[in-house]
């Protein structure tokens, strides 16, 4: 169907709250990876999801991240205690099975006060 | 690990210049290789990639780029730029043993002025 999408397209927190960002991947597609983009650096892999195998989290960057994939559909990427330094755009992306093209979504820009 | 370098952070370019972006990889092994663009306000989107056979690849837009394995490199080049091909440029890497995770290198943002 439709491209990946993700939600909220923009999320303001104060320090200490947690939050919740969304990502809807393309239909079918089994992989879906979520990257995280801060100002003046490229994408920073952080977790990746394939099918019902055990996710890939060699990038979260601290015990705060937390994601999980739902029926390998809808994913949720949960940061707590937000600091300010989380503050930067959250990417997804997701792949179809045999195929070598990652698809991203929007994005969500996190902004942590 | 696998790290990706752009060595230019802002290009400024006029229409009908040729535009080559640099991309260097530190890793050892079998790698694929990808450009992503991020036009302004659009999502990423794949501009070209290469697996394997033929090192000059082409893609989108006219846009193509050379793997050159001796140098770890996988320039962008696009002979003559248009307005519209202002945006932000990213070299990706995937280590081909690995699951497709990519690295990425930290962007170049071209500005082609009309």
């Amino acid at each position: 169907g439709a491209g990946v999408s993700q939600s909220p397209s923009n999320k303001v927190t104060e320090k200490g709250k947690d939050v919740e960002l969304r990502c809807d991947p393309i239909s079918g597609h089994t992989a879906l990876y979520w990257y995280r983009q801060s100002l003046g650096q490229g994408l920073e892999f952080l977790i990746y999801f394939q099918g019902n195998s055990a996710p890939d989290k060699s990038g979260l960057p601290s015990d705060r991240f937390s994601a999980e994939r739902t029926g390998g559909s809808v994913s949720t990427l949960t940061i707590q205690r937000t600091q300010q330094e989380d503050s930067a755009v959250y990417l997804c992306a997701s792949q179809g099975r045999g195929t070598d093209t990652q698809y991203f979504g929007p994005g969500t820009r996190l902004t942590v006060l | 690990a696998q790290s990706v370098s752009q060595h230019n952070h802002h290009v400024i370019l006029s229409e009908a210049a040729s535009l080559e972006l640099g991309c260097n990889y530190s890793y050892g092994g079998t790698v694929n290789l990808f450009w992503y663009v991020q036009y302004p306000g659009q999502h990423l989107q794949l501009l070209l990639k290469y697996f394997s056979g033929d090192p000059l690849v082409k893609g989108i837009k006219g846009f193509e780029a050379e793997f050159i394995k001796s140098k770890f490199s996988f320039n962008l080049r696009k002979p003559s730029v248009q307005w519209s091909d202002t945006a932000e440029y990213f070299c990706a890497v995937n280590a081909y043993s690995n699951d497709y995770k990519l690295s990425f290198g930290a962007g170049t943002t071209v500005t082609v002025r009309a």
